[in-house]
């Protein structure tokens, strides 16, 4: 069946290191979204990709969409102890109206 | 705008009792969507409304739990009789509209069941 998973699980890096997770579908996706939940808070909607190849930017978060439109990327530059949190890709379920979670990457920065 | 709202935003109950979820989505919103989070299982879709018409329940666990839309600002999502293993993060999320749209989740409700 259709699956949408993330890597890695989970990410300690020093505060300033940059930080990467990377997202892989089983299918092609008509778009990919990013969510970040903080410890103890709900989902937060980050950012909607839809172009095969696509890039798009947020202060020191980078998105990124595959040419083919199967995996996508979010990479943080000097992290800082507020992105500390779970990153969830999401994508449609072929044929229907709602969205797969990823496994999520739980991102730890350490001051 | 308030966002979508939730309560409780804690329950405890003991196994057998019922337990009642509710969910006021963002005005003008016309998907609702329920969720299940765990640590084993993550984040997993219940069941989804659009237009207050039931879409997809195949994510609902079993015959235990239900969900209703009656209007387009409440829903509920009920669990009948809860079981240790309903222990769980549940959310409710509402959308501009189905598909490629993003979801505002509510706060959530942190149901124990003892």
């Amino acid at each position: 069946g259709q699956q949408v998973m993330q890597i890695p699980q989970y990410q300690h890096v020093q505060e300033g290191e940059d930080f990467t997770t990377y997202c892989n579908s089983s299918t092609t996706l008509s778009n990919i979204q990013w969510y970040k939940q903080r410890p103890g808070g709900h989902p937060v909607f980050l950012i909607q990709l839809v172009k095969s190849g696509e890039v798009k930017k947020q202060k020191r978060l980078t998105f990124q969409f595959g040419e083919a439109k199967k995996n996508s990327s979010l990479h943080i530059t000097a992290t800082q102890t507020t992105d500390v949190g779970t990153y969830f890709c999401a994508g449609p379920k072929t044929g229907a109206n709602n969205l797969f979670f990823g496994t999520g990457t739980r991102l730890t920065v350490i001051p | 705008d308030a966002g979508v709202i939730q309560s409780p935003r804690h329950e405890v109950t003991e196994m057998g009792q019922e337990v009642t979820l509710r969910c006021k989505p963002i005005s003008g919103h016309n998907s609702l969507f329920w969720y299940r989070q765990t640590m084993m299982r993550g984040l997993e879709l219940l069941i989804y409304f659009n237009n207050n018409v039931p879409i997809d329940d195949s994510g609902m666990p079993e015959d235990r739990f239900s969900a209703k839309m009656p209007n387009a600002s409440f829903s509920t999502l009920k669990i009948q009789p809860s079981e240790p293993r309903d222990s769980a993060v549940y959310f409710c999320a509402s959308s501009p509209r189905t598909l490629s749209y993003e979801q505002y989740f509510g706060p959530g409700t942190r149901l124990t069941v003892t």
